[in-house]
């Protein structure tokens, strides 16, 4: 199973908007409303922004959204904010029962 | 609060074996499923596998199907993997992850510390 395909890095100045991209096949992202997306800062375990491709959990800014279109799920972060610089993460569930991950990028608050 | 406590890591030479525990608390393990995922030194994560909530299901990413066997005890709210065969490729840091429910497919929304695995010879 091949790692989700993630831009390598993205950046924008605070109160701007980003979008992390996340290409997979039919078999994972296209195939399922199961994508999932994680922050990661330097140090520190992984945390959940958004599940089932949209959904906030408690406590997360809404400034975190997330999208899909075909094999390609989407997060935009609105308003950046110098604590939004981290490592990020997609998921997917796959047709085998498994889960893979993204490449992961890194967010830069210039 | 929900507490995700992992340990059993350590140095260990290719070949040998190694069981990482996870201790869970402040929920009721028994209505999750649970992953380990690991991420070795400044590298990306990668899902490892997946133990349904009453363990009668479990997954496994290929690189580790036949050496890695994960494992839950609910009535000691315990979550285990067992490893052998360890490779070098092995090394990096093991994370418990809670599912959102019981269903294997759900996303993980409690992850632990992390316990460091190095294969070394």
């Amino acid at each position: 199973q091949s790692a989700l395909t993630q831009p390598r890095s993205v950046s924008g100045s605070p109160g701007q908007s980003v979008t992390i991209s996340c290409t997979g096949t039919s078999s994972d992202v296209g195939g399922y409303n199961y994508v999932s997306w994680y922050q990661q800062h330097p140090g520190k375990a992984p945390k959940l922004m958004i599940s089932d491709v949209n959904k906030r959990p408690s406590g997360v800014p809404d400034r975190f959204s997330g999208s899909k279109s075909g094999n390609t799920a989407s997060l935009t972060i609105s308003g950046l904010q110098a604590e939004d610089e981290a490592d990020y993460y997609c998921c997917s569930y796959t047709d085998t029962y498994t889960f893979v991950f993204g490449t992961g990028t890194k967010v830069t608050v210039l | 609060q929900v507490q995700l406590v992992e340990s059993g890591g350590g140095v260990v030479q290719p070949g040998r074996s190694l069981r990482l525990s996870c201790a869970a608390s402040g929920f009721t393990l028994s209505s999750y499923a649970m992953h380990w995922v690991r991420q070795a030194p400044g590298k990306g994560l990668e899902w490892v596998a997946v133990i349904s909530y009453d363990g009668s299901n479990k997954y496994y990413v290929d690189s580790v199907k036949g050496r890695l066997t994960i494992s839950r005890d609910n009535s000691k709210n315990k979550l285990y993997v067992q490893m052998n065969s360890l490779r070098t490729e092995d090394t990096a840091v093991y994370y418990c992850a809670r599912g959102t429910s019981t269903w294997v497919q759900s996303p993980f929304d409690y992850w632990g510390q992390g316990t460091l695995v190095t294969v070394f010879s």
